[in-house]
């Protein structure tokens, strides 16, 4: 079973319509991330939690949120999506030392 | 403002020969860098890092060079192979900070028979 799992892998959706992308993990580490990767340009960092009670902005936080239900899961919403967010949507984890992250198989969203 | 840069977002290397990919940062306080492989609809895979305190890690067919005073790294594979055809991500963080990875815009390398 996979480490880091992601929920939806694909989505479609209307301007307009709230989204969530989910992510859960069984590594136990208390670090998560949400990155967004755009054709030719990398994987940019959204948001990002190094416990349950914290929550982090990352290089562009706009137009998302994020909850910390538990420390397995952390889920990306987009409150009302538009047409530039698609992308697809990485969730990662890593442990509190310096190591590496460890990502998810990715979420392809389409916002029409 | 890009603090990791790819400057090659394609490489095509034969089969048996060595792939060099290269990286550049601008922030000096960089200090742990890392690369990732990345198949189509897979997430990003760790590959390898290396410290600031190193300027040379090796694993098996990959070794990563690191030269401070350049500001470059560079990713080797030798002797590449029909399975390395991926891309690459660079990254790097700062340990000061609050352990966010930089991550440059990728490489792809194709692995020619």
């Amino acid at each position: 079973d996979a480490d880091v799992t992601q929920t939806p892998r694909n989505r479609i959706t209307k301007t307009g319509k709230r989204i969530m992308l989910e992510c859960s993990q069984t590594k136990g580490h208390d670090r998560m991330y949400w990155y967004r990767q755009d054709p030719g340009l990398g994987l940019q960092l959204i948001y990002y939690s190094f416990d349950v009670k914290d929550i982090n902005k990352g290089e562009i936080s706009d137009g998302y949120s994020v909850s910390r239900q538990a420390q397995a899961k952390f889920s990306l919403s987009l409150e009302s999506a538009i047409p530039n967010q698609t992308a697809l949507y990485f969730c990662a984890t890593s442990e509190p030392i310096r190591d590496e992250q460890f990502f998810g198989p990715g979420t392809r969203l389409t916002v029409l | 403002d890009q603090q990791v840069k790819q400057n090659s977002p394609s490489l095509s290397v034969q089969e048996g020969r060595i792939s060099i990919l290269n990286c550049d940062y601008t922030n000096s306080m960089f200090d742990y860098f890392l690369w990732y492989k990345k198949y189509p609809a897979e997430g990003p895979t760790f590959l390898i890092s290396i410290s600031s305190i190193k300027d040379k890690n090796e694993d098996g067919r990959f070794t990563v060079f690191l030269n401070k005073s350049a500001k470059h790294l560079s990713l080797h594979i030798v002797p590449s192979q029909p399975g390395d055809s991926a891309v690459y991500f660079c990254a790097a963080s700062e340990m000061n900070r609050d352990d966010k990875i930089i991550f440059g815009k990728g490489t792809r390398l194709h692995i020619l028979p």
